[in-house]
């Protein structure tokens, strides 16, 4: 079927240092998957984070990066530095093509340390 | 700017009595509309999605129905609640044809007791 999996949370690092949060997916039934992550942050609502249509390129937003890789079926979350800002529940989630589906993983909580 | 609303904000019903969520998006014609339930510490699920008024599909059964009485309102429930029905309930939107990203609102937390 179509699903997504992701990194077990919850997971804890300290202030500057790199993160990556491992998404893969299969999609079985989606011809052409689109992919997103999606962050909840404290007290906030689910929020797009980034988004990608094409296998093979990179979306980027707040400093995070993912990349669409058909090969792998993967969809890693990767920041070179996180802030105590950055502490929130990031969901990646597959999509078909009209999107009135979206399968989501089930979150990371990260908490970032000062 | 697009706003939605969902309403109550937090739930305490007892298993077997009715229920009714809503959700209201304002600012936005004709918008694609969805449901999602997530169960504590589970995976956010997909419930039902509609692209006009008057219908509805399901995605997950989980004795749960959905209606779209306007184009900017969508309504969750059921007569009998189950236990299991406890959790997160989110609505979205996203614009016609759907190739956008979803829009989610605040949420409603259900505790069935």
């Amino acid at each position: 079927g179509d699903s997504v999996t992701q990194t077990e949370g919850p997971v804890t690092v300290s202030e500057s240092e790199s993160l990556i949060i491992n998404c893969t997916y299969s999609a079985t039934s989606i011809a052409y998957p689109n992919l997103f992550w999606y962050v909840r942050y404290p007290g906030e609502g689910l929020q797009l984070l980034l988004k990608v249509i094409t296998a093979g390129q990179k979306g980027s937003s707040r400093g995070f990066e993912a990349t669409y890789n058909k090969e792998t079926t993967s969809f890693h979350l990767q920041k070179a530095s996180v802030q105590e800002s950055d502490s929130a529940v990031y969901y990646c989630a597959l999509g078909g093509s009209n999107y009135n589906v979206l399968y989501f993983g089930s979150g990371t909580k990260l908490t970032v340390e000062p | 700017a697009q706003t939605i609303h969902q309403w109550p904000v937090a739930e305490i019903k007892a298993v077997g009595s009715p229920l009714s969520l809503g959700c209201t998006i304002k600012g936005k014609s004709s918008p694609n509309l969805y449901w999602y339930w997530q169960a504590t510490g589970g995976t956010l699920q997909q419930l039902f999605y509609s692209i006009t008024v008057g219908q509805v599909e399901s995605v997950v059964q989980l004795n749960l129905s959905a209606s779209r009485p306007k184009d900017d309102q969508f309504i969750l429930s059921t007569e009998k609640l189950l236990l299991s029905h406890s959790g997160f309930y989110l609505c979205a939107w996203s614009p016609v044809g759907g190739a956008e990203e979803q829009y989610f609102g605040p949420g409603t937390r259900l505790t069935v007791l």
